[in-house]
């Protein structure tokens, strides 16, 4: 079955300490890939995708991730984390057979402390 | 102003009322979704739409209706509300891209109470 895994449900870092949010997908093909994050009490705002071409994709407030087609995952990073960081963050892949709707996965909360 | 605005933001309602829920969106997007988010289980699709005239159901579409009524509007109904339908609801548009692919911009989401 399609599925989306975000094997962690909870993570804390420190202010600084790098992060890294797991983010791992079961297809038949190469998906389409996003990362959102929600803030407390607020919408989902689009912080990176994938389509194709390079793996190691850029997105907003210093955020990256990477493709990596043999492990089927898709790992979001930050190298140095901020605390106004702390948030949900969502992997979500589009699925070509309901025009791109996305199948997220569960979420992992961030905590950053002091 | 939001490209995606949700109208109520908030709501409580009793079980057995029929509620609506409205999205629009100045983005010009042919496609348009529902989902709902409850908490642990991350977003699940409810209904979409590629234009006005193709509605489709998704994962969890039992108990809802939508509308159609513009590009830039689609309606999430709930004919008589349960309280397993409290939620947040989150309407989302999207323009497939040359290439493939396309991005979901979200709108703010509306807090749904079922009493």
């Amino acid at each position: 079955a399609q599925s989306v895994t975000q094997p962690d449900i909870h993570i804390t870092v420190s202010e600084g300490a790098s992060l890294e949010l797991r983010c791992n997908y079961s297809y038949g093909a190469t998906p389409y890939l996003f990362w959102y994050v929600q803030s407390p009490g607020q919408g989902l705002q689009l912080l990176l995708k994938y389509f194709s071409g390079d793996t190691l994709v850029q997105g907003i407030k210093g955020f990256e991730a990477e493709f990596k087609r043999s492990q089927s995952s898709f790992n979001l990073r930050k190298p140095s984390v901020h605390w106004s960081d702390a948030a949900e963050y969502f992997c979500a892949v589009g699925i070509s057979n309901s025009g791109y709707a996305l199948n997220f996965g569960k979420g992992t909360s961030l905590l950053v402390t002091p | 102003d939001a490209d995606v605005t949700q109208t109520p933001r908030n709501r409580i309602t009793k079980t057995g009322k029929r509620i609506m829920l409205e999205c629009s969106q100045t983005k010009g997007h042919d496609r348009m979704y529902w989902y709902r988010q409850d908490p642990g289980l991350g977003l699940r699709l409810i209904y979409y739409s590629f234009d006005v005239k193709d509605i489709n159901k998704g994962e969890i579409s039992d108990g809802y209706s939508v509308s159609r009524q513009a590009q830039a509007k689609f309606s999430l109904s709930l004919e008589s509300a349960i309280p397993n339908q409290t939620a947040l609801y989150f309407c989302a548009t999207s323009d497939l891209v040359a290439g493939g692919g396309e991005t979901q911009y979200f709108g703010p989401g509306t807090r749904l109470l079922v009493l």
